[in-house]
């Protein structure tokens, strides 16, 4: 059974930092992983989405590793802006069996100005 | 020119009272799920359907039932709506196995 934790649960930093958040997953068998922010009261937004054979995922001030073999994945944001206040969550896919992502709990990250 | 959409935003209700909600896709997806977002805000699948068929159903009472009247759409009815199915319900969508796609949540409320 594939389980997804997120650590730490809430980070809370000043503006402009640099900051990795951490994601580590108990099966290795992975199709793809998946991070999402949600900001409160809302829906999730896709952020990147890691296939298995990729090591890491670009997208602005955004950079998402994959780590199979550790069953690990980090979420690094350059720069941290008030704007990046949300919850982020990370999902992973397995590679057989049902097409369904099995989420952590999230981090829930401050920016503070 | 929404991408995935959810009806109703937030629904108040009573014990025993059946209920529906819709999802509808504009982004050409063969395959749609509908996740549950307890209070503790964790996220776990319930059905999946893809090109119409029923893939995944976890361990959801009976009292919940999908229904997928074409690929675009797929939507939730409950029965008999308990104190314990108050949570916040996401419907969202991917090509195949890809990235998935969701929307903003109903909020449901038993009372």
């Amino acid at each position: 059974k594939q389980e997804v934790t997120q650590i730490p649960a809430a980070l809370s930093v000043p503006e402009g930092e640099n900051l990795v958040l951490n994601c580590s997953f108990t099966d290795s068998a992975i199709y793809n992983l998946q991070w999402f922010r949600q900001d409160p009261g809302k829906g999730l937004t896709s952020l990147l989405l890691i296939q298995s054979s990729q090591r890491e995922q670009t997208s602005g001030r955004l950079n998402a590793s994959l780590d199979k073999s550790s069953g690990r994945s980090t979420l690094y944001i350059a720069a941290s802006q008030p704007g990046d206040s949300a919850t982020y969550l990370c999902a992973v896919r397995r590679i057989q069996g049902a097409q369904k992502l099995v989420f952590g709990q999230g981090t829930r990250l401050t920016i503070n100005p | 020119d929404t991408a995935v959409s959810q009806t109703p935003k937030y629904l108040v209700t009573q014990m025993g009272n059946d209920k529906s909600i819709k999802c509808e896709q504009n982004l050409g997806h063969d395959t749609m799920y509908w996740y549950k977002q307890d209070s503790k805000k964790f996220l776990k699948i319930m059905f999946s359907y893809n090109n119409k068929e029923l893939i995944i159903n976890e361990t959801v009472p009976n009292r919940f039932s999908p229904k997928s009247p074409d690929k675009a759409h797929l939507n939730l009815h409950i029965n008999s709506l308990e104190l314990g199915d108050s949570a916040v319900y996401f419907c969202a969508s991917s090509l195949n196995s890809g990235e998935q796609f969701f929307g903003p949540g109903t909020r449901l409320t038993v009372l």
